[in-house]
């Protein structure tokens, strides 16, 4: 069965910090991957997909087939990106969303 | 344009009633997927529908069932409450999968 695992349930930096928010699956087949953000009292929104290799925010994931990983990245962290990250994986047809358990990331002035 | 409503945003329901929870998706989004927040769990798929058709059913028991309308609008109905079916319950549509859902806010259901 597909799983996600985020192994940070809280990551805290300073403002200015790198940040790298960890994420592992697990799908036998070629795997569509996802990230989440849900701002403070916002609604769950995409932030970037892996298909796409795009940068948002700042932030970039890199799918790695090798070590079944794909973690998001941003160089410089601000306070706005203060959030909680949810990593997703979509079976074939991407219609079923499979969920870590969010990484909840807390960036300090 | 307006996003993905869910009504109603609070209910309290008592144990052994049903339920239904409604979901009127972003104009021109075909498909509608269903999930349920707990703290336990996290984000557990419920079901898809796209064209009225349920395409993909999560790990839930028959008492979770849904539907989709010809205006794509959907429905999710919960018979025989259950303490443990206390949740925010998403809804999440979708012109193709592959572009990523948009998600309403949810509507929190607690079983008394």
């Amino acid at each position: 069965a597909q799983r996600v695992t985020q192994p940070e349930k809280l990551l805290s930096v300073f403002k200015g910090a790198p940040v790298e928010l960890k994420c592992n699956y697990s799908y036998s087949g070629s795997p569509e991957l996802f990230w989440y953000v849900q701002y403070s009292r916002q609604r769950l929104q995409l932030l970037l997909r892996h298909i796409s290799r795009e940068s948002i925010k700042g932030f970039t994931a890199d799918l790695n087939k090798g070590e079944t990983s794909f973690h998001l990245k941003k160089p410089f962290a601000q306070e706005e990106d203060s959030a909680m990250y949810y990593c997703v994986s979509s079976s074939g047809g991407y219609n079923k969303l499979i969920f870590g358990a969010g990484t909840r990331l807390a960036v300090h002035p | 344009k307006a996003g993905v409503t869910q009504t109603p945003r609070y209910l309290i329901k008592t144990r052994g009633q049903q339920v239904t929870l409604s979901c009127s998706p972003i104009s021109g989004h075909r498909s509608v997927s269903w999930y349920q927040q707990t703290p336990g769990q996290g984000l557990q798929f419920l079901f898809e529908y796209f064209s009225e058709t349920q395409r993909n059913k999560g790990n839930f028991p028959g008492r979770f069932s849904g539907r989709q309308f010809s205006n794509s609008r959907s429905e999710m109905n919960v018979s025989t409450l259950e303490l443990g079916d206390s949740a925010l319950y998403l809804c999440a549509s979708s012109p193709s999968p592959q572009d990523g859902y948009t998600f309403g806010s949810g509507t929190r259901l607690t079983v008394v």
